[in-house]
């Protein structure tokens, strides 16, 4: 059973930049027709997509986070990882990825993330 | 972006009751709706993918439906282990999240 897990630093300067990695065990990155997201909760409030890639490479982003965003993929280490530019206050929550995956069901093709990280709390502050 | 309006925002349950959570979009979705259940520190859990589909390992006291803009999440029985917070998951476009339902205990 494929496992994620989140990790990088709990702590962020403000204007800075925000990197963190998700390790992927029990699996194969480029395996499977599956996209690798990353999805973020501040504290108290809801869930919010960042973005997502596919081993192959293809990327796409929340346009109202697209700006400051870069994920990457390293099959070779089968991790993905996140960049998140210019942080604010605003950016402090907990950073889950999570593996999507495509399928048909009764001719709606439909996409689920089915498994999950259980997520890293990163803190903007001086 | 489509928005994604959950209700209610929580509620009160007994072990043993029937507990429904309505999700309703902002433009029509087809039946790309997905529920997860979430509990404090823990992965979030996909229970129900396409409007209605429940996912492998997943007991069947949950159950979804709903197409076009208006969705339900049902727990026909509650479990002590059901307490947790729902939420709702539109594919049809740029991924959006539901506000989220905490099932909390009576």
């Amino acid at each position: 059973q494929v496992q994620l897990q989140e990790s990088g630093p709990g702590l962020v300067k403000p204007s800075q930049t925000l990197s963190l990695t998700c390790t992927v065990s029990g699996g194969s990155i480029s395996g499977g027709s599956y996209f690798w997201s990353w999805i973020r909760q501040p504290a108290g409030k809801g869930l919010e997509w960042i973005g997502r890639i596919d081993a192959s490479g293809i990327i796409n982003y929340n346009p109202s986070l697209e700006s400051r965003v870069t994920i990457s993929v390293d099959t070779s280490k089968n991790h993905l990882s996140l960049d998140l530019r210019s942080v604010t206050a605003a950016d402090t929550a907990v950073y889950y990825c999570a593996r999507e995956l495509y399928s048909m069901v009764r001719g709606v093709v439909n996409s689920q993330f089915d498994s999950w990280g259980q997520g890293t709390l990163v803190t903007v502050s001086s | 972006d489509i928005q994604m309006t959950q209700s209610p925002s929580s509620l009160s349950a007994s072990v043993g009751d029937r507990v429904t959570i309505t999700c309703r979009a902002s433009q029509t979705i087809s039946k790309n709706l997905n529920w997860y259940q979430h509990k404090p520190g823990r992965a979030p859990k996909l229970l129900i993918y396409a409007a209605s589909n429940l996912q492998s390992g997943v007991p069947s006291r949950f159950s979804g439906s709903g197409s076009g803009t208006d969705f339900t999440l049902t727990i026909s029985s509650l479990q002590p282990e059901d307490f947790a917070t729902y939420y709702c998951q539109q594919s049809f476009s740029t991924i959006t999240f539901g506000g989220g339902t905490k099932v909390e205990i009576k």
